[in-house]
């Protein structure tokens, strides 16, 4: 079956600790997606790539990173750097033409301790 | 810039009650509509999409259609149930860059016996 995976759905880190969080597809699309979604608001956009080795940074990139070597990988880094982490993070994918839906993943639930 | 702007929630409602939520957006151009719907835990699912003006999409029961005279895309049940409890998104897609969604700030619907 096509999809995105995510993993792992609950990870812990202390503070001061970067970490990865993992997004792989196989739907063959060219564009991915992160965003961040805190309790009661809506999804805001971290980072996207419309290709591989290119990404652009969304509306909350400050204290994060990603890579895209792989089309079907979008690994994003959440560093010391972002003041406030935890957070459920959702990974998306789409075909990279206008007006189409992505699709997502199950998402991570990021605490830092 | 474009925006989405989603009635606040919660919404409780009996089961077999007839459902609205609210949904207006601000754009440039013709952008694609979507509803996006979220279960505790779990990434967003597309539950319906319209693409132009006066489109309605439709899934499982759900209606909404692409108003662009009042620029709004108002979700409707006819009988909601119990499993229908979840966050639903609003989003717009622009006419620009790949497929990028803004997403309203999600309502939350809680149905009861």
């Amino acid at each position: 079956d096509g999809g995105i995976t995510q993993s792992p759905k609950y990870l812990f880190r202390k503070e001061g600790q970067n970490v990865t969080l993992s997004c792989e597809q196989n739907l063959n699309h060219d564009a991915m997606y992160w965003y961040r979604q805190d309790p009661g608001q809506g999804l805001r956009l971290i980072y996207y790539s419309q290709i591989v080795n290119d990404f652009q940074k969304g509306d909350i990139a400050e204290g994060y990173s990603v890579s895209r070597e792989k089309k079907e990988s979008f690994p994003l880094t959440v560093t010391s750097a972002q003041k406030n982490p935890t957070a459920f993070y959702l990974c998306a994918s789409s075909i990279a033409e206008p007006n189409n839906e992505q699709f997502f993943g199950p998402g991570t639930r990021l605490t830092v301790l | 810039g474009n925006s989405v702007t989603q009635m606040e929630g919660p919404v409780t409602l009996s089961e077999e009650a007839f459902l609205t939520i609210n949904c207006t957006y601000t754009a440039t151009g013709y952008p694609s509509l979507f509803w996006y719907v979220q279960y505790p835990g779990e990434g967003l699912q597309l539950l319906l999409k319209a693409t132009k003006a006066d489109d309605k999409g439709s899934n499982k029961g759900f209606e909404a259609t692409y108003r662009k005279e009042t620029t709004s895309f108002h979700l409707e049940k006819g009988s909601v149930q119990v499993s229908d409890s979840a966050v639903y998104f609003c989003a717009l897609s622009g006419t620009g860059t790949a497929s990028k969604l803004t997403f309203g700030t999600g309502t939350r619907l809680q149905v009861t016996l």
